[in-house]
């Protein structure tokens, strides 16, 4: 069976400060992989995908990158984190082609301080 | 804006009675729906989806109704339980082939006994 891990489950970091988030997935290959950001009160939203390794695609502008070094792994990241950084991370994985369902990581809590 | 929408941000339901959890779009390139549901401090779990050629999809207690010409979508749980307290996500995909999700704000369900 397929599992998701992401780490660390929670970070606290200084505004500036760099930021790597780690996601892995176990028991498929080649999936889709994605970055969710869930901020206060708002609803998920979607920060990058991959569709392979190597390839990424940005969907909002803002202080984050991301980088699939091997398949199975997906890494967020940023230089200089900013207060408004803050929120609850989830990787997801899904099958490749339509209609199949994302299956979401335990998630990473980022406070901004 | 706001392509997918749940207006109502909770709803609390007695056990053994119906749970209807409502969502709205407006992109008419939206072809698949998926509920989630999610625990605190959790990663959402996939629940039930549907797919715009159809209008319903049934699994155990869950049923998943869509109207197309409304461009709504609703979720029933029945009968409910207290372990279905949690915030439940609708989200949308809208055909690009890469699966980009977009979700809508959640409803936080409680179930009393």
């Amino acid at each position: 069976s397929q599992t998701i891990h992401q780490w660390p489950a929670t970070l606290v970091q200084p505004v500036g400060s760099p930021l790597s988030l780690e996601c892995t997935v176990e028991g498929t290959s080649n999936p889709n992989l994605y970055w969710y950001r869930q901020a206060a009160g708002r609803g998920l939203q979607l920060l990058f995908y991959s569709v392979g390794i190597g390839q990424i695609s940005s969907e909002v502008p803002q202080n984050l990158s991301a980088s699939r070094p091997q398949d199975r792994q997906f890494i967020l990241s940023s230089k200089k984190l900013l207060l408004s950084d803050s929120g609850f991370y989830l990787c997801t994985w899904s099958n490749s082609g339509p209609y199949y369902e994302q299956y979401f990581g335990p998630g990473t809590r980022l406070t901004v301080t | 804006d706001q392509q997918v929408k749940q207006n109502s941000p909770s709803l609390s339901v007695q056990e053994g009675r119906i749970s209807i959890l409502n969502c709205d779009y407006t992109n008419s390139m939206f072809d698949y729906f998926l509920w989630y549901k999610k625990y605190p401090a959790e990663g959402p779990t996939f629940l039930i989806s549907i797919s715009s050629i159809k209008d319903k999809n049934e699994d155990g207690r869950f049923t998943v109704f869509l109207n197309k010409s409304a461009k709504h979508l609703s979720l029933h749980i029945v009968p409910s339980q207290p372990g279905d307290s949690a915030v439940y996500f609708c989200a949308a995909d809208p055909n690009t082939g890469f699966q980009k999700l977009v979700f809508g704000t959640g409803t936080r369900l409680l179930v009393s006994p």
